[in-house]
């Protein structure tokens, strides 16, 4: 059962380019989180989806970001118009159910730098 | 302002040392976690702790959770090189949001 898969590793984008972060998460998980992480800090959420739906966007800026997560294929997360506060490491977790009684899994995450 | 805090930011031990790791929160929550995280990789979960748990182990790893106090603390025992990462406790909230809040993690160093 392979773990929450994410890609690309790294991300090279210039200013004004759309970046695009892909997660597949684990086998069986419905539940998808993306969080951002800048250097030698902790993780901020930006959004939870499920199959379809966007659950919870609120740590999501309201401009230039959006993410989906479609019936068939990866969870995916846009930036469009990428500026330089933008690079920062992307991370997205999958869980079975929510997280009131399951635990998160992590995937390797996406490192985006805008030059 | 953060749920969870993290105390120390930085700790740097011997190896074959125990070392500890606290973690405050403001609100009441449905579980805490906490992971590890190697420089420059993904997190690796390690243990849950539900609100109505007062102690868990695994392996190495012993987390006390206190819910009249909102902290939780990690212990590493016997702790090793490989154990050098930074650390973070997440809770998951009771009310509404089901999402994992992070604190800023504690950078443990492991001396040989």
């Amino acid at each position: 059962n392979a773990g929450v898969m994410q890609n690309p590793r790294h991300l090279v984008r210039r200013r004004g380019q759309e970046a695009r972060l892909r997660c597949s998460p684990m086998k069986g998980h419905s539940h998808v989180y993306w969080y951002r992480q800048l250097p030698e800090e902790g993780l901020k959420f930006m959004v939870y989806l499920q199959k379809e739906n966007i659950i919870d966007e609120s740590g999501m800026p309201k401009e230039r970001f959006s993410a989906e997560f479609p019936k068939e294929g990866p969870s995916i997360l846009r930036i469009q118009q990428v500026v330089r506060g933008d690079s920062a490491a992307y991370f997205c977790a999958s869980s079975w159910g929510g997280l009131q009684g399951t635990e998160a899994f992590f995937g390797q995450g996406t490192r985006l730098t805008v030059v | 302002s953060q749920q969870g805090e993290e105390d120390p930011q930085a700790l740097s031990i011997q190896e074959g040392e125990n070392a500890t790791m606290n973690c405050s929160y403001k609100t009441s929550i449905n579980n805490l976690q906490w992971y590890r995280q190697n420089s420059g990789r993904g997190l690796v979960h390690l243990i849950l702790i539900r609100s109505n748990e007062r102690e868990k182990h695994s392996g190495r790893l012993r987390v006390t959770l206190d819910t009249s106090k909102k902290s939780s603390s990690l212990l590493i025992t016997a702790s090793r090189a490989a154990d050098t990462a930074s650390y973070f406790c997440a809770t998951a909230l009771i009310q509404g949001a089901q999402k994992l809040v992070f604190g800023q993690g504690t950078r443990l160093t492991i001396n040989p």
